[in-house]
């Protein structure tokens, strides 16, 4: 199994706090992504990182920043949390930057946000 | 608009014979299709892919048939297991977006004993 782990892996917190995510790797894979989950939707893209220093956004990234200092940490940051933001949140890492190479995922923090 | 969609929100068979999991996309610009499972508090893990050049991947039970003139994929397990029961997701990707992938909303698969 590829080596990513989400911590924390629960989290529950109130409307306006900040919250911060952590996405950590063994692989030394160049990409990594931040998904969000919720009931009915597939996996939606809220940032990506493609090096150190290196990220952009995805699909659902109003609301979200992320940073990567180092190539095995990527940190997800949720400024001002509200209950729509309450998500089961996933990292994934890749090797390459192309289409065909899989990504691998943790194993997902679910938080709430009351 | 989305880009990936899978229309079965889910599909129950009998085990030993055939699932047939169907996923239809609407950008031809898209490179590569993938297939991904998942098991309730776990991640999504890889399952097969295929390139947009070809119309056929196999791998063991899985299959994944790529019709393009119709922008539509298909992943057959043959035959389906009880360990097969999980959340499929279709995702698709191209060469020159930093290995991004759009997901479709996922296919519950349950496998009857």
């Amino acid at each position: 199994d590829a080596g990513i782990t989400q911590s924390p892996r629960h989290k529950v917190t109130e409307t306006g706090t900040p919250v911060t995510l952590r996405c950590h790797q063994t692989e030394n894979h160049r990409y990594m992504y931040w998904y969000r989950q919720d009931p009915g939707h597939g996996l939606r893209l809220i940032h990506y990182s493609y090096g150190v220093k290196d990220t952009d956004k995805g699909e659902v990234s109003d609301g979200y920043s992320v940073s990567r200092s180092k190539t095995e940490d990527f940190l997800l940051t949720l400024e001002s949390a509200t209950s729509s933001q309450t998500s089961v949140y996933f990292c994934a890492i890749s090797e390459g930057g192309i289409g065909n190479q899989p990504q691998h995922f943790g194993d997902g923090t679910r938080l709430s946000i009351l | 608009d989305q880009q990936v969609k899978q229309n079965s929100p889910s599909l129950s068979v009998q085990e030993g014979r055939i699932s047939i999991l169907n996923c239809d996309y609407t950008n031809s610009m898209f490179d590569y299709f993938l297939w991904y499972k998942k098991y309730p508090a776990e991640g999504p893990t890889f399952l097969i892919s295929i390139s947009s050049i070809k119309d056929k991947n196999e791998d063991g039970r899985f299959t994944v048939f790529l019709n393009k003139s119709a922008k539509h994929l298909s992943l057959h397990i043959v035959p389906s297991q009880p360990g097969d029961s999980a959340v499929y997701f279709c995702a698709a990707g191209g060469n020159t977006n930093a290995g991004k992938s759009t997901f479709g909303d996922g296919t519950t698969l349950t496998v009857k004993p």
